[in-house]
């Protein structure tokens, strides 16, 4: 079946520690985008990339870097500067750019700092 | 800052009861619209989309589109307890979605 995956469902970080988050598709999608929801907020964008080898900021990008160079992964890490890591991520891919054709959603990763 | 804006709710429905949900956006050059619907610590699950001005529906639902307004709504027929759920409304800004923070839907028996 196609979709996306997520990994870890739950992920605890402790003070100014790196952690990863996976995020692989199988749905031959070009574009790939990472979220952040936080309790009570919509989603807000950190990153984007509409093709293997290139990606973009979104609106709240610092603290976190992504790779692309897979089109099938589109990885997120969340660096100790990242203040306030703590919420609930979220991967999408899309079949064409700019999501005008809508996402398909991954089951999230929530992170918790310790 | 293109926004896209949702009443957060709740919005309290009894069942068998029509539920209308509303959103508007800032961004006039946009051309895709989008109903998602997320459970309590769920991922978002696409429900509806619309492109055109109008109405589009699809079993109980019917989305509507008026570009000139600014302004995006969802209806949900026969409302049943399980269309309990936060709705978010998600608009193409040319690069990825802009979602709005959504409506808590509640559905009485």
């Amino acid at each position: 079946d196609g979709g996306i995956t997520q990994s870890p469902k739950y992920l605890f970080r402790k003070e100014g520690q790196n952690v990863t988050l996976s995020c692989e598709q199988n749905l031959n999608h070009d574009a790939m985008y990472w979220y952040r929801q936080d309790p009570g907020q919509g989603l807000r964008l950190i990153y984007y990339s509409q093709i293997v080898n290139d990606f973009q900021k979104g609106d709240i990008a610092e603290g976190y870097s992504v790779s692309r160079e897979k089109k099938e992964s589109f990885p997120l890490t969340v660096t100790s500067a990242q203040k306030n890591p703590t919420a609930f991520y979220l991967c999408a891919s899309s079949i064409g750019p700019g999501g005008n054709y809508g996402y398909t959603f991954g089951s999230g990763t929530r992170l918790t700092v310790v | 800052q293109k926004e896209v804006e949702q009443n957060s709710g709740p919005l309290s429905v009894p069942e068998g009861a029509i539920a209308s949900l509303n959103c508007t956006y800032s961004d006039r050059g946009s051309q895709s619209f989008f109903w998602y619907r997320q459970y309590s610590g769920k991922s978002p699950e696409l429900i509806m989309f619309i492109y055109s001005n109008g109405d589009k529906e699809d079993g109980r639902f019917t989305a509507q589109l008026n570009k000139a307004s600014q302004y995006v709504s969802l209806l949900i027929r026969d409302s049943q307890p399980s269309d309990s759920a936060t709705y978010l409304c998600a608009v193409s800004n040319g690069y990825a979605l802009n979602f709005g923070k959504g409506t808590s839907l509640l559905v009485t028996p």
